[in-house]
């Protein structure tokens, strides 16, 4: 299986700042990579597949970058409303395969 | 407007069986793989598997082959998730998800919510 490596596992920031989160893949997968931000008590929603294609709806101030086999998802500029859990997800073989999430809270 | 309802919580006992579905509407029900992901308390998201409704087609992650059962009916347009005797273990929320062509999960049911005590 493919195995993803996310980090960090948590972090805490202030509104307004920009926040970064990685995923590196075990082997290549592409650009089969997608981000989810799951919010407390909630089911996940796809903001990035595919690397870097930002979903209808999200907003601009999240994006998606890969190099190789490590994988950035980028906030901007942090809001409230972001605060959330974040998940890369590979779809590059079966069995798709996510990281362990970070959490991200407002300082 | 797409969306998949699932079923409500479940309370059962060690050993017991379970089959919670998923509702789809607003799309081709047939033609979109359809799986499911568990989430355990306080922790992260794990895939277990695929169905394609329309030939019914199942793939299973590893971790989760032999312990569930991934099954679809497309006349209803309903998707289910089975377990033949329940542990522990098995306590977590169960979110189902459509696959796009293009393998992105965009769109998710609310979850159900499986406990398992005795």
């Amino acid at each position: 299986d493919i195995q993803m490596t996310q980090s960090p596992s948590s972090l805490s920031a202030s509104v307004g700042d920009r926040v970064t989160i990685t995923c590196q893949a075990s082997q290549a997968i592409s650009n089969y990579l997608n981000w989810y931000q799951q919010k407390a008590g909630k089911a996940p929603k796809l903001l990035i597949s595919d690397a870097s294609n930002l979903r209808t709806g999200v907003p601009s101030r999240f994006s998606g970058s890969r190099s190789g086999t490590d994988f950035t998802f980028t906030i901007s500029s942090l809001q409230p409303e972001d605060i959330a859990t974040y998940y890369c997800q590979h779809h590059g073989s079966l069995p798709w395969t996510f990281g362990q999430g970070t959490k991200v809270e407002i300082k | 407007e797409v969306l998949l309802v699932q079923s409500g919580a479940e309370v059962k006992k060690p050993g017991e069986s379970l089959k919670i579905s998923c509702k789809a509407s607003g799309y081709g029900f047939a033609t979109y793989w359809i799986g499911w992901v568990r989430q355990m308390p306080g922790k992260g998201l794990e895939w277990m598997g695929i169905i394609y409704p329309g030939d019914s087609d199942t793939r299973y992650s590893p971790s989760f082959q032999g312990q569930v059962t991934i099954s679809a009916d497309k006349s209803i347009g309903t998707a289910y998730l089975q377990w033949p005797s329940l542990k522990a273990s098995d306590t977590a929320m169960y979110y189902c998800a459509r696959h796009e062509s293009s393998w992105n999960l965009d769109y998710w049911g609310q979850g159900t919510l499986v406990t398992v005590s005795s």
